[in-house]
């Protein structure tokens, strides 16, 4: 089956400006959480949704960054004000209904701020 | 603290040599998952193994093998007889039972197999 999408694949913005990028899980995983990858360095969690509701949010930076799922499928990470340190990969993953499943992840949106 | 550690930075090996990459973790919770990925130069991160705190058992699949060991908190990865294509950066990971899904990464290891 079709695994997790993410769009855009690259995205360039100026500083200040707002970005959103989507995720798109798996059919059928309840469970879907944003990382975020800077060069070098492994995946940083950021948030953790089950359903519609975020269980976990302790891994968002700060107040600039927020994300939604509001059917309990797609979802979307918004960062607002971005900032050139905001430049990294964001990594969608998904898993089933289950805790410590695994999570499987899609290709990343890789996010430059000039 | 929950804290994956992977010391080996970048390995280099030619082709069909044998090769095994380091993870060690800390976790004071007594359940807890441990996963490895891989990250070709493609950027997917694909999901190779996840493995419970109450399986020692060590695993074997194709060229792979994993030994866990919970005396040293430790997680190694072997691959046998290595390819060109196992070129990629492997991760390993920890989800602990009190941190509901989140993985915690290790640094990575860049493995780089040459013909």
């Amino acid at each position: 089956g079709a695994g997790v999408s993410q769009t855009p694949s690259n995205k360039v913005t100026e500083k200040g400006k707002y970005v959103e990028l989507r995720c798109d899980p798996i059919s059928g995983h309840t469970a879907l959480y944003w990382y975020r990858q800077s060069l070098g360095q492994g995946p940083e969690f950021l948030i953790y949704f089950q359903g519609t509701g975020a269980a976990d949010d302790s891994g968002l930076p700060n107040d600039r960054f927020f994300a939604v799922r509001p059917e309990g499928s797609v979802s979307t990470l918004k960062i607002q004000r971005t900032e050139r340190g905001d430049s990294a990969v964001y990594l969608c993953a998904s898993s089933p209904d289950r805790l410590q499943e695994t999570q499987y992840f899609g290709p990343g949106t890789r996010l430059l701020v000039l | 603290a929950q804290k994956v550690t992977q010391a080996q930075t970048e390995i280099s090996v030619v082709e069909k040599e044998d090769v095994t990459l380091d993870c060690v973790y800390e976790t004071r919770d007594t359940t807890y998952y441990l996963f490895w990925y891989k990250q070709p130069p493609s950027g997917e991160l694909v999901f190779l193994i996840r493995r419970n705190s109450f399986d020692e058992q060590n695993e074997i699949s194709g060229r792979y093998s994993w030994n866990f060991q919970k005396s040293t908190s430790s997680f190694n990865f072997t691959i046998t007889a290595s390819q060109v294509v196992d070129s990629a950066v492997y991760f390993c990971a920890l989800i602990f039972s009190g941190g509901y899904n989140k993985l915690i990464f290790g640094a990575g290891t860049r493995l780089a197999v040459h013909p």
